[in-house]
């Protein structure tokens, strides 16, 4: 699986949306771009995934960059219950084979 | 909706003892995978099955052992236990082209 850049760490202020970018300049034609978060003390859960046009559910917006060299997370209104390590996770295979998680972001939300 | 259960969701051993772990996934999922989160550490990728088939293996150490069984719920057996051992771990389930559903995880401590 190509590799992906994410920051360590970023703060957002709460009922403000952020945006949490992920670089991924060795992306292939094939490659889907998955987001999965971590709660404290929980285990990860499914954010959103898209392949080339912007997506958008009941959680978040997926923008991807044209070229699909990057992409950004968007959660609109960022709450305390979004506190979570963010991963962004490339993936050219189907959906039976397991994640490969890197370094994610770490986001901290405050009152 | 039904999710993914795991028991226990804390375990204490001592180094050299067994412990098994248990996955139960969520109704009609055919495929479990099991991850391993050291402290601080990011999700991994240790072994999955699909239809009671083992389906990919990744870093898990030739101590441990799984299945899955007939009713899919899925067991991890460590054995000779190391205080490198202790981990959050995780098992997650899927169906189909959906994607995986995690569990809350054990954490395991060895003394």
């Amino acid at each position: 699986d190509a590799k992906t850049t994410q920051p360590n760490s970023m703060e957002s202020n709460e009922e403000e949306p952020v945006h949490l970018p992920c670089n991924h300049s060795t992306i292939s034609g094939t490659d889907y771009i998955h987001w999965y978060r971590q709660l404290p003390s929980q285990g990860p859960e499914y954010v959103i995934h898209g392949l080339t046009s912007n997506v958008n559910n009941r959680m978040a917006s997926l923008a991807i960059a044209e070229d699909r060299k990057s992409s950004t997370l968007i959660l609109h209104r960022a709450t305390l219950r979004d506190a979570a390590v963010y991963y962004c996770i490339l993936r050219d295979k189907p959906p039976s084979t397991p994640l490969v998680f890197g370094k994610g972001t770490r986001l901290s939300v405050i009152a | 909706a039904a999710g993914v259960i795991q028991s226990p969701r804390h375990l204490i051993k001592e180094k050299r003892e067994t412990a098994t772990l248990k996955c139960y996934p969520i109704p009609r999922h055919d495929t479990v995978y099991w991850y391993q989160q050291g402290p601080g550490q990011d999700p991994q990728f240790l072994i999955s099955f699909y239809e009671k088939m083992q389906s990919d293996k990744g870093s898990i150490p030739d101590r441990f052992s799984a299945q899955q069984f007939s009713d899919y719920h899925s067991e991890l057996n460590m054995s000779s236990l190391e205080l490198g051992d202790s981990a959050l771990y995780f098992c997650a389930s899927r169906a189909g082209w959906e994607t995986q559903y995690f569990g809350p995880g054990t954490r395991l401590l060895v003394l």
